[in-house]
């Protein structure tokens, strides 16, 4: 089964300041990967996905991801913050089940916390 | 993408009562997913509820004590039985769309006291 591995439970940065968020995920084979964001009391967003093609991968609000395969890693980017990115950020694996879905496996997520 | 609203949005029970959340879909689905969030967690999937067909479970998780109804491709309910202290967090329902997808709706917050 995959796994998913978000070591930093917590990053607190300056607004304006370059952030990068890590996440590395157990499997080698083909994988779909994901980075939702939850702002505080709301659901999960999208923000961007990796399914094929190019590594570097660009989603909304300037945040963007870089699919290192030999590395089995998918950081996540952004090269200014602002204090409305504070939210909780999760990365996830899409894993195919017997039954032919795909589930998505989340990391414990990341908690980036911007001041000013 | 996709629009999903749930009800309720949140609420606080009793122990020993059972709650039924909504979750429905501004299109046609085949696949759906209920999460769990326990409080200052990560998202862990507690079934898959596909049109026509039972709920399939992880592991950890039974149909006892999360029955799921699934009667059309826009709506599911999740029901949290028999509710103890250690059953409040968020549930929060998702669509998988266009393949690898997923998008959530605003879950649910469950109080258990």
């Amino acid at each position: 089964a995959q796994s998913v591995t978000q070591l930093d439970s917590q990053v607190p940065v300056f607004e304006e300041a370059p952030v990068e968020l890590r996440c590395n995920y157990s499997s080698s084979v083909s994988v779909y990967l994901f980075w939702y964001v939850q702002y505080p009391n709301q659901g999960l967003q999208l923000l961007l996905k990796y399914l094929s093609g190019s590594t570097l991968v660009k989603g909304i609000n300037g945040f963007e991801a870089e699919f290192n395969k030999s590395q089995t890693s998918f950081h996540l980017r952004k090269p200014s913050v602002h204090i409305s990115d504070t939210a909780e950020y999760f990365c996830a694996v899409s894993e195919r089940v017997n039954t032919g879905f795909q589930k998505l496996v989340f990391g414990t997520g990341t908690r980036l916390l911007v001041s000013p | 993408s996709a629009v999903i609203s749930q009800k309720p949005s949140r609420d606080i029970c009793q122990r020993g009562t059972s709650l039924t959340i909504q979750c429905q879909v501004d299109s046609q689905v085949t696949m759906m997913f209920w999460y769990r969030q326990q409080p200052g967690q990560s998202l862990t999937l507690i079934a898959t509820a596909n049109q026509g067909s039972e709920a399939t479970y992880e592991s950890g998780f039974v149909i006892d004590k999360f029955p799921i109804s699934r009667p059309n491709l826009t709506f599911s309910t999740l029901t949290v039985s028999n509710m103890s202290p250690e059953d409040s967090s968020i549930y929060l329902c998702s669509v998988e769309v266009r393949g690898h997808e997923q998008f959530f709706g605003p879950g649910t917050r469950l109080t258990v006291l």
